[in-house]
């Protein structure tokens, strides 16, 4: 069972585009969600941790989740050739582990 | 600076033999953890700590060992029973059970050779 899936991309915007990162979930425990940024041969860089439902803002970044649906959006504005990487995201609860998508790979071109 | 650090970066291994990854943070962090990353296959949990001389195992244990007699330290041990372990290894620590989310060490690449 796949719990949480991502697009793996590659997904190819101008810069200054907005982005737009999707993942979807299985597991309704899941009540926190994280979004990391991993460079080439890098650890993974925590972007945003959200609990439950709603949105989060942090810079040009925008987080949302929708529990109903099961579906979590990582938003890029103005986005910047340093930000072509892989997005991960995953998801957790009580007790658990989180569980990680295989990641969305983006390529932000100049 | 509070951190994560893995080493080596980069490690070879030859048939048959044992081998240890190490990871210390320095960030007070109650919880670690491992993961193994293979292309196309997104990070897969090998074992994790939730506390001194705890450990649990995660989805793909076989063939890993750990230990976690300080806070501080949870090294990894890749026996020769592992019969695929080329791959990059992360570390990650947390607050208790990921809260806040986790912090992650910048990774070994192991191969056998």
């Amino acid at each position: 069972q796949k719990e949480v899936e991502q697009d793996p991309g590659p997904l190819s915007v101008p810069e200054g585009a907005i982005v737009s990162l999707n993942c979807t979930y299985s597991n309704s425990a899941f009540q926190y969600f994280m979004w990391y940024r991993q460079y080439s041969r890098k650890g993974p860089e925590l972007l945003m941790y959200t609990y439950s439902s709603g949105n989060k803002e942090d810079g040009r970044f925008t987080a949302q989740v929708d529990k109903s649906s099961k579906y979590i959006s990582l938003f890029i504005r103005d986005s910047q050739p340093s930000d072509s990487a892989t997005y991960l995201c995953a998801g957790g609860g009580q007790g658990f582990s989180f569980i990680f998508g295989k990641g969305t790979r983006l390529l932000v071109k100049p | 600076d509070g951190g994560i650090t893995q080493s080596p970066k980069y490690l070879f291994r030859k048939e048959g033999q044992n081998v240890t990854l190490s990871c210390e943070q320095n960030l007070n962090h109650d919880a670690m953890y491992w993961y193994r990353q293979d292309p196309g296959q997104g990070l897969r949990l090998i074992y994790y700590s939730q506390i001194v001389n705890d450990f649990q195992k995660g989805d793909i244990a076989e063939g890993y060992s750990v230990s976690r007699e300080k806070k501080e330290s949870f090294p990894l041990t890749v026996t020769s029973a592992q019969k695929n372990p080329t791959a990059f290894y992360l570390c990650a620590s947390s607050r208790t059970q990921g809260a806040y989310g986790y912090t992650f060490g910048s990774g070994t690449r192991l191969t056998v050779v």
